[in-house]
């Protein structure tokens, strides 16, 4: 099984912050990821796609970058509600792992 | 725009069997998507279960393998998970997915709204 590493698992930030979180992946995954978005008694929901392609309809203060092993999510401005907790995902092997999850708190 | 809608019981006893059917609307599991399985455990985070692809091929996390099975039915366009030998580690919120097959990187982009599941007796 590939291992999915966020950092941190939670950070506090303010509105307007620039935010990042990392996810290590445990073995080169070329593009093969994507970050999720979830708040609290509701679904995930799909931000960033094949690690730098934004979802239709997610703002564009959200994006990806990375390869191989090291992917980040930035956030250019926080708002208020993008507090809430980013996983990150793995589709290089058939078992899809995600990560332990980031939560964004203020 | 598919819609998600799972269903089943709320409660299962240890070492019994959980059931879940997730009802497909506004698409067609004959579609070229995978159908999957997620779940939450109580203020944990996501664990991908499996998912099964339109013309029948499945993938499953290989922890939960040998007790989890994914199957569809057309006829009356939705899917269903069983997990046997239930203990209350898999208490836990069950979501049915969707994602698409193309590109082969694609995320998940469709959601049930979760159900919960307990294992108690």
């Amino acid at each position: 099984d590939i291992q999915m590493t966020q950092s941190p698992s939670s950070l506090s930030a303010a509105v307007g912050d620039r935010v990042t979180i990392t996810c290590r992946a445990s073995q080169d995954i070329s593009n093969y990821f994507n970050w999720y978005q979830q708040k609290p008694g509701k679904a995930p929901n799909l931000l960033i796609y094949s690690v730098s392609n934004l979802q239709s309809g997610v703002p564009s203060r959200f994006s990806g970058s990375g390869s191989g092993r090291d992917f980040t999510l930035t956030i250019g401005s926080l708002q208020p509600e993008d507090f809430a907790t980013y996983y990150c995902q793995q589709t290089y092997t058939t078992s899809r792992t995600f990560g332990q999850g980031t939560k964004v708190e203020i | 725009q598919v819609q998600l809608r799972e269903s089943g019981p709320g409660l299962v006893k240890p070492s019994g069997t959980l059931s879940l059917t997730c009802a497909v609307s506004g698409g067609s599991l004959s579609n070229r998507n995978w159908w999957s399985w997620v779940r939450q455990p109580p203020g944990k985070g996501l664990e991908w279960i499996g998912e099964f692809y339109y013309n029948g091929a499945t993938n499953y996390n290989p922890s939960l393998k040998s007790r989890v099975t994914i199957s569809i039915d057309k006829s009356k366009n939705q899917f269903s998970l069983e997990v046997t030998s239930v203990t209350a580690a898999d208490t836990a919120v069950y979501f049915c997915a969707s994602r698409p097959n193309a590109p082969p990187s694609a995320g998940i982009d469709y959601w049930g709204q979760g159900t919960l599941v307990t294992v108690s007796s």
